[in-house]
């Protein structure tokens, strides 16, 4: 099973932008790539999905090149509440399973 | 959006004793429903997944005599942790979609479970 791979952690200041990558250079083929942002002791909340090149919505944009073998999620301008742990989701193309990434602790300074 | 509960949000108990979890999705009807467990600082591993009416289908490594999976209606699965143990202690996190779409997921909120 290959393994979808994140930075363990980030820092950034309010106003910044962020941009978080995943590796999933084995994804299934017709599947989406999902993004979830985690609070602690909370479920998973989507923040975006995609197939291919670049989606945006109020929240976030991403980025996702053709080979589709990694995809970058941008947060626009972070504030102190979007202090949490993102995960991306993808298919793996051997075993068309849903994998979650490692996760990326992203911790936003006032 | 859809939503998803889960209850209890946390629970205590001894070990050896059995615990029931409740996933509801509250607005849609869930074909299919998954169970998660994440340990601290992890992320989401997935348990098994459940169709309503059908066995759930277990992922390798989980004892699904130890987590019973049982998905009776397309609103309503339930996770039971039997003869729990200290190491069962671990955040349970359920999902469900509407769709075949299985990365259209809505996520509930969670269960902190913790086995003394």
């Amino acid at each position: 099973l290959a393994k979808t791979t994140q930075p363990i952690s980030m820092d950034s200041y309010e106003g910044q932008e962020v941009n978080i990558t995943c590796s999933h250079n084995n994804i299934a083929t017709n599947d989406y790539i999902t993004w979830y942002q985690q609070f602690p002791s909370q479920g998973p909340r989507f923040i975006i999905q995609g197939y291919k090149t670049k989606v945006t919505n109020e929240v976030a944009s991403l980025f996702i090149p053709a080979d589709r073998k990694s995809s970058t999620l941008s947060l626009p301008r972070v504030s102190l509440s979007d202090t949490a742990v993102y995960y991306c989701l993808v298919g793996d193309g051997d075993t068309d399973k849903l994998i979650f990434g490692t996760g990326t602790r992203l911790q936003v300074f006032p | 959006g859809a939503v998803v509960s889960q209850h209890p949000s946390r629970v205590i108990c001894k070990s050896g004793t059995s615990v029931k979890i409740e996933c509801r999705s509250l607005d849609f009807q869930a074909t299919t429903m998954f169970w998660y467990r994440q340990f601290p600082k992890k992320s989401l591993m997935l348990m098994a997944t459940s169709n309503e009416g059908s066995k759930a289908t277990y992922e390798q490594g989980v004892e699904k005599d130890k987590f019973l999976i049982n998905h009776a209606s397309l609103t309503l699965s339930t996770l039971t942790v039997t003869s729990a143990h200290p190491e069962d202690s671990s955040f349970y996190i359920c999902s469900a979609t509407e769709s075949v779409k299985a990365y259209e997921q809505y996520f509930g909120p969670g269960t902190r479970l913790t086995v003394t």
